[in-house]
């Protein structure tokens, strides 16, 4: 079976530094990997994910993450943040890449204090 | 992108009562639907995958009785909340896949906030 684990339940962060919120896994098979946002009273949004080759895989809005097997980790990173930025960070893991089956992590609030 | 669209997005309702929520997938065919469930300052947790034409898969310690999943179409799928009360009240989100496999995610409903008074 998988699991997720998000380490931080909260991050608070001053507006343009920048963040890591961490991530990892922990499964017997291979998994795709990825990295939802929820802002307030709102569904999910795919922010990226890791499916397979390059291990350092980007938003389009300034977030990356790398994929470390040997650590089976999954962070998200962002070198300077954004007010708009404060929301829900939900790390997930599949068995399959086009499944919707999901199995999330405990969530990560991001505050982003001017 | 692909749409999903929930609706309700807030419902409240009476202790005893049922309530239904739609999942539509606006833009694309989706064969299955995933239904989830999110507790205040908890993650989300899968609670049956809905199969067009056939009946839910529901993961363990979920009642089917208490959320009947209707699949009927390829771009629709409801849960109904039977019997409703207080500690059914949580934020409920749909997912769907394209029938096609042409992603490689699921999208999600913006979700339903179900309070039960």
């Amino acid at each position: 079976a998988q699991s997720v684990t998000q380490l931080d339940s909260q991050v608070p962060v001053f507006e343009e530094a920048p963040v890591e919120l961490r991530c990892n896994y922990s499964s017997s098979v291979s998994v795709y990997l990825f990295w939802y946002v929820q802002y307030p009273n709102q569904g999910l949004q795919l922010l990226l994910k890791y499916l397979s080759g390059s291990t350092l895989v980007e938003s389009i809005n300034g977030f990356e993450a790398e994929f470390n097997k040997s650590q089976t980790s999954f962070h998200l990173r962002k070198p300077s943040v954004h007010i708009s930025d404060t929301a829900e960070y939900f790390c997930a893991v599949s068995r399959s890449s086009n499944t919707g089956k999901l199995i999330f992590g405990q969530g990560t609030t991001l505050q982003v204090k001017p | 992108g692909a749409v999903v669209s929930q609706h309700p997005s807030r419902v409240i309702c009476k202790s005893g009562t049922s309530v239904k929520i739609e999942c539509r997938s606006l833009d694309f065919q989706a064969t299955t639907m995933f239904w989830y469930r999110q507790f205040p300052k908890k993650s989300l947790m899968l609670m049956a995958t809905s199969n067009e034409g056939s009946k839910a898969t529901y993961e363990q310690g979920v009642e089917k009785d208490k959320f009947l999943i209707n699949h009927a179409s390829l771009t629709l799928s409801t849960l109904t909340v039977t019997s409703a009360h207080p500690e059914d009240s949580s934020f409920y989100i749909c997912s769907a896949r394209d029938l096609l496999g042409r992603n490689t995610e699921a999208f999600f409903g913006q979700g339903t906030r179900l309070t039960v008074v």
